[in-house]
């Protein structure tokens, strides 16, 4: 399967600061990217889809001018936190999808995530 | 709107039992995938399943998609506390490209 890296795999930042998180893949291109969010013991919540070269598709209640999203190249994807607070405490996951390398269905490969804490 | 029903939520048994995890929807996936996590880190792939009735097995594993691709189990026999963790199932939609569609995941946890 694909290897997904992240970066920074954890952060503590203060209130109304910028985090930049970024998700590479690390052994094929990938067209398509996708950024999750996870709660303790939850499942995952689709955050955005990122697509190279184009701007990001984000899920319903997801304020794009505050989670940028930026897919520059087929490895990088990257996403910021703008402004943020307590309440965007959370474990960031970002995933590729695999079809190519998976022949055809949509196997996903994840990064091992990034926890975010905001003092 | 697709959706993934995934029961149960949570499972605490001790080691030696057999267990298993449900997902179903009203919906027909095109492949479905099982995951597992653990706190901390990011899902690793256990298994896909494309064709209907496909049933695969990974050592004390066994998966098996539904012969209309619309659900899904996943059985441990002899469950060890390695098997510990969060356990999610997500379909893929007919579109390729799409994200995928998430069960709400099974918290297991095997004590010795």
């Amino acid at each position: 399967g694909a290897v997904v890296s992240q970066h920074p795999s954890w952060v503590i930042c203060k209130s109304g600061t910028s985090v930049k998180i970024e998700c590479r893949s690390l052994d094929f291109q990938a067209t398509t990217m996708f950024w999750y969010r996870q709660f303790p013991k939850q499942s995952l919540m689709l955050m955005a889809t990122s697509n190279e070269g184009s701007k990001a598709t984000y899920e319903q209640g997801v304020e794009k001018d505050k989670f940028l999203i930026n897919h520059a190249s087929l490895t990088l994807s990257t996403l910021t936190v703008t402004s943020a607070h307590p309440e965007d405490s959370s474990f960031y996951i970002c995933s590729v999808d695999g079809l190519a390398e998976a022949r055809g269905t949509d196997t996903q490969y994840f990064g091992p995530g990034t926890r975010l804490t905001v003092l | 709107t697709q959706l993934l029903e995934q029961s149960p939520q949570f499972l605490s048994i001790q080691e030696g039992e057999n267990l298993t995890v449900y997902c179903n929807s009203s919906s027909v996936f095109s492949s479905l995938q099982w995951y597992r996590q653990e706190p901390g880190e990011g899902p690793v792939l256990l298994v896909t399943v494309v064709t209907g009735g496909e049933v695969k097995k990974l050592k004390r594993l066994t998966f098996q998609f539904g012969d209309a691709r619309k659900d899904s189990s996943l059985h441990i026999t002899a469950a060890q506390p390695g098997d510990t963790g969060l356990y999610l199932c997500a379909g893929a939609g007919r579109q390729a490209g799409t994200a995928l569609i998430f069960g709400k995941g099974t918290t297991l946890s095997v004590s010795s």
